[in-house]
């Protein structure tokens, strides 16, 4: 199966910056991925799919970028309501796994 | 507007089983595939199961394979997991996730707040 690896695990940053998260398939996924967003006691939150496509309703400060077997999130600028635990998402074929998670803390 | 809400979850001993269910409200329920992820305490997301819209097609991550049954219920919009043979590292909220695709790839674009399901040992 392909794993889906994320990095960083954590990360500390502060309100106004900019912050990137790393996604990493074990093999070759073109653009079947997609990124969410999970507050602590919520469910996750759709961000990002196809690897670039920004849902609907979803700040313009949050882009993402790559295919084949490298990817990341960016946001542009900090906001409170942005720190949370984000997770890529493999969509091409079952099993559909999920990244590991990558923290967004307060610095 | 759309909404997903899980029940069924619970206590339960290892072997036992269990029916969570997922009644969709707001959304044309036969026009999209749906999935389980699962949550284990302080842990990240694992996807679990999907059903095709029209449940001819379904597929299992290898953890739950044998164990768990995905199907759904058109008449009454709810997509339902049987979970047998329940093991403690079932424990989990599960969540139901509506399936969208955009040029191939497979995406989740609304999701239930979940069902917690407790597996003692």
């Amino acid at each position: 199966d392909i794993q889906m690896t994320q990095s960083p695990s954590s990360l500390s940053a502060s309100i106004g910056d900019r912050v990137t998260i790393t996604c990493r398939a074990s093999q070759s996924i073109s653009s079947h991925l997609s990124w969410y967003q999970q507050r602590p006691g919520e469910a996750p939150k759709l961000l990002i799919y196809g690897a670039s496509s920004l849902q609907s309703g979803v700040p313009s400060r949050f882009t993402g970028r790559g295919s084949g077997t490298q990817f990341t999130l960016i946001i542009s600028s900090l906001q409170p309501e942005d720190f949370a635990t984000y997770y890529c998402h493999r969509g091409d074929s079952a099993p559909y796994s999920f990244g590991q998670g990558t923290k967004v803390e307060i610095k | 507007q759309a909404q997903l809400v899980e029940s069924g979850g619970g206590v339960v001993q290892a072997g036992g089983s269990l029916r969570l269910s997922c009644v969709a409200s707001g959304l044309r329920f036969t026009s999209y595939g749906m999935h389980w992820v699962r949550q284990a305490p302080g842990k990240g997301l694992e996807w679990v199961a999907y059903i095709r819209y029209d449940g001819t097609e379904t597929d299992y991550s290898a953890s739950v394979k044998g164990r768990f049954t995905i199907s759904r219920d058109s008449a009454t919009n709810t997509l339902y997991a049987q979970m047998n043979g329940l093991r403690a590292d079932d424990t989990a909220v599960y969540y139901c996730a509506r399936d969208l695709v955009a040029s191939g790839c497979r995406y989740f674009d609304l999701w239930g707040r979940g069902t917690r399901v407790t597996v003692s040992s």
